[in-house]
C-alpha cells in the first residue's frame, strides 16, 4: 500500500515571498502519478498541479512548481510570488498506474495549512 | 466551465438512519468516485465506479455503503444505518477516462447526531 506524508502541518509566508510544501510517499510501483490539491475554506478540492513519474522534468503551472525526486521519493511544492488567495490547505496526493487502477483514485497525504500573510 | 456538483451542502440525520448523499459529475466523464474527510483528518477514497459498477473500493466502504447511478446525470452514495463516526465532509469526484484528472465538487458535510 502506498502513504504520502506532509511533514508540516501549517506553514505560514508573506505575500509575494516564495513558499517550499514538502511531501514524501512510499511505494514500490514504477509508474505513478503525484499531485498538490488546494483546499481554500470553500473546501472544494481544486488540482494545482501534476506530475508524471516517467517525467523526468519537474512540472511547471504559473507561479507552482514541484521539485520531484524519484529516488528519493519526494515531491515538493514550490509557490513564488505567493498571493493571498494561496491561503487554503494543500493536499499532497498519489494515485497508482497499475493494474487498471484509476487516476482518480488518490491517495492523501495529511495536509499542510499554509497562510498568506499581507 | 463544467463542474460537479453535489447535495445537499450539509445534512443533518440522526444516527441508525439512511442518508443518500448526491452528485452530478460532469456530464462527459466515465469515471466516478467518493472520498471523505473527517474534520481534521485526510481526506480518504472510499470507492470508483465505472460502466455501472464498483471498480475499486477501500476497507472503509462496508456493507453499509453502497453507490448507484439511478440515471444518466446523478451518481449517489447511501448508507444504510448511519453511526455517529461517519459524520464528515463527503466529496464526489469525476474524471473523464482511467488516466485524467479527477475534478471535485464542493462536498457535502454530513452531521450524524
Amino acid at each position: 500500500a502506498q502513504t504520502v506524508t506532509q511533514s508540516q502541518p501549517e506553514m505560514s509566508v508573506q505575500e509575494a515571498e516564495t513558499v517550499t510544501l514538502s511531501c514524501t510517499y512510499d511505494t514500490s510501483e514504477n509508474n505513478y502519478y503525484l499531485f498538490w490539491y488546494k483546499q481554500p475554506p470553500s473546501r472544494q478540492m481544486i488540482l494545482v498541479i501534476r506530475q508524471e513519474a516517467y517525467k523526468q522534468q519537474n512540472a511547471t503551472e504559473n507561479r507552482f512548481s514541484v521539485n520531484f525526486q524519484k529516488a528519493a521519493k519526494s515531491f515538493s511544492l514550490k509557490i513564488s510570488d505567493s498571493q493571498l488567495g494561496d491561503t487554503a490547505m494543500y493536499f499532497c496526493a498519489f494515485s497508482s498506474n497499475a493494474g487498471g487502477t484509476s487516476y482518480g483514485k488518490l491517495t492523501f497525504g495529511q495536509g499542510t495549512i499554509l497562510t498568506v500573510h499581507p | 466551465e463544467p463542474e460537479v456538483t453535489q447535495t445537499p451542502s450539509h445534512q443533518v440525520t440522526q444516527m441508525g438512519q439512511e442518508v443518500i448523499l448526491r452528485c452530478v459529475p460532469i456530464s462527459n466523464h466515465l469515471y466516478f468516485y467518493w472520498y471523505r474527510q473527517i474534520l481534521g483528518q485526510k481526506v480518504e477514497f472510499l470507492v470508483s465506479f465505472y460502466n455501472n459498477e464498483i471498480s475499486e473500493k477501500s476497507e472503509i466502504f462496508d456493507d453499509q455503503f453502497s453507490v448507484e447511478r439511478p440515471d444518466g446525470s446523478n451518481f449517489t452514495l447511501k448508507i444504510r444505518s448511519t453511526k455517529l463516526e461517519d459524520s464528515a465532509m463527503y466529496f464526489c469526484a469525476s474524471s473523464e477516462w482511467r488516466n485524467t484528472e479527477a475534478f471535485f465538487g464542493q462536498g457535502t458535510r454530513l452531521t450524524v447526531v
